[in-house]
């Protein structure tokens, strides 16, 4: 079945770095990629909408200088965390659209990052 | 998107059917009602969805109620490696769709 892969599955880095996520689909074309976050026994909260070729859409509080999302090609979604803080640990979860629409939504299996 | 709510938390036993209730009273004709499913660290996994008919696959079934204001996934025999949040999510048709609003799901247990 569909797959979409998320890397890395965690990261550990220090306050004031940048971290790159990746979220690729695996054996489908993804116009839309989804970024969301998820704290410790709460629900996915959605950050933005990435679309292949243009820019991305934030939800309301999402810094988009914070959280840079780059959607180059139609199989490639990243997400970078500027300046990471201890508050931006969490977990970073990925989710992919079959350009067929309608069709099942594919998630990676997350990132876990820990900013020290 | 409109809301959804659903029970808290459920408990089931190993090889026992488990009925998952959703209720979506302000459902629109175009949303889809779609199941995921969440192991603990690890993302959502696709479970099952549709739009009104009943729907069957190798995971569950959905029942979906006449009027769709309410759903309800089947598994038909539950299996400790079921035990996980179910989230009911409705997923408007359209140049949205896949931005998803998760609620806080059904956190079922499943006892051996």
């Amino acid at each position: 079945g569909a797959v979409v892969s998320q890397h890395p599955s965690w990261v550990i880095c220090k306050s004031g770095t940048s971290v790159k996520i990746e979220c690729r689909s695996l054996d489908f074309q993804a116009t839309t990629m989804f970024w969301y976050r998820q704290f410790p026994k709460q629900s996915l909260m959605l950050m933005a909408t990435s679309n292949e070729g243009s820019k991305a859409t934030y939800e309301q509080g999402v810094e988009k200088d914070k959280f840079l999302i780059n959607h180059a090609s139609l199989t490639l979604s990243t997400l970078t965390v500027t300046s990471a803080h201890p508050e931006d640990s969490s977990f970073y979860i990925c989710s992919a659209r079959d350009a067929r629409g309608n069709s099942p939504l594919h998630f990676g299996n997350g990132t876990r990052l820990t900013v020290t | 998107d409109a809301k959804t709510t659903q029970p808290n938390s459920m408990e089931s036993n190993e090889e026992e059917p488990v009925h998952l209730p959703c209720n979506h009273s302000t459902i629109s004709g175009t949303d889809y009602i779609h199941w995921y499913r969440q192991l603990p660290s690890q993302g959502p996994e696709y479970v099952i969805h549709g739009l009104t008919s009943n729907v069957n696959n190798r995971m569950a079934s959905l029942a979906i109620a006449e009027d769709r204001k309410s759903s309800t996934l089947i598994l038909h025999r539950a299996t400790l490696r079921d035990a996980a949040v179910y989230y009911c999510i409705l997923i408007a048709g359209g140049t949205s769709y896949g931005k998803l609003t998760f609620g806080q799901g059904t956190i079922l247990t499943v006892h051996p």
